[in-house]
């Protein structure tokens, strides 16, 4: 079974700091997708990723995709509390284009 | 433009009873993808449909189908409901190529007492 572990599950920081969120797996993935979640609604996408060591950035928001295409992370610089919510990170199976999915970090950005 | 359209958007059934999904994707894409997402999970794979054939099937049980049709819109059935299957059901649309991110709809909240 195919595992795509997100760290850390939740994270509460001042705004004005920095993060990064991790995915990592032993699994080699086509693409990585980063997604933002709001309570009950669908994932909304950020970004993809396809090739390997390739870096995307969306404003604050930096995204990598590991050189073995099997890891990922999201920075985000000088959070503001507009950034709270959800974020979900989903590898694309190579096979058969199935999403994996993290488990989610949930971050709160304090004013 | 449209988004991903779900219905119903809520749900209440009881166990044993029968329950069908319904999404229409965003014009143009023909993948449509279903996922069942627990509280506090991340959502789980359970079909991918592309031009209308069966592309993937998660680890679901049988009482789970899906299918779609030629106006790429797609129906997820779950018959003999357990009080298990009682979660959120999304469904997402692609163009359907490698990388194509999926464009999600709010999806079903669907209940089984």
């Amino acid at each position: 079974t195919q595992l795509l572990e997100q760290s850390p599950q939740f994270l509460s920081i001042q705004e004005g700091e920095n993060l990064t969120v991790y995915c990592n797996s032993s699994s080699v993935f086509s693409s990585l997708q980063w997604y933002r979640q709001e309570p009950g609604e669908g994932p909304v996408l950020l970004v993809t990723v396809v090739t390997g060591g390739e870096v995307k950035k969306l404003k604050r928001l930096t995204f990598q995709f590991g050189d073995a295409r099997k890891d990922s992370s999201l920075h985000i610089t000088a959070a503001q509390p507009g950034d709270t919510g959800l974020y979900l990170c989903a590898g694309e199976r190579v096979s058969n284009y199935q999403l994996i999915w993290g488990a989610g970090t949930k971050l709160i950005i304090k004013p | 433009d449209a988004g991903v359209t779900q219905s119903p958007t809520h749900l209440i059934k009881t166990r044993g009873q029968q329950v069908t999904l319904r999404c229409s994707p965003i014009s143009g894409h023909k993948s449509v993808s279903w996922y069942q997402q627990v509280l506090g999970q991340g959502p789980q794979f359970i079909f991918q449909y592309y031009e209308k054939e069966e592309r993937g099937r998660g680890n679901f049980p049988d009482r789970f189908s899906a299918r779609q049709f030629p106006n790429y819109s797609s129906e997820l059935n779950v018959n003999a409901l357990l009080l298990g299957d009682s979660a959120l059901y999304l469904c997402a649309s692609s163009l359907g190529g490698t990388g194509d991110g999926y464009t999600f709809g709010s999806g079903t909240r669907l209940t089984v007492v």
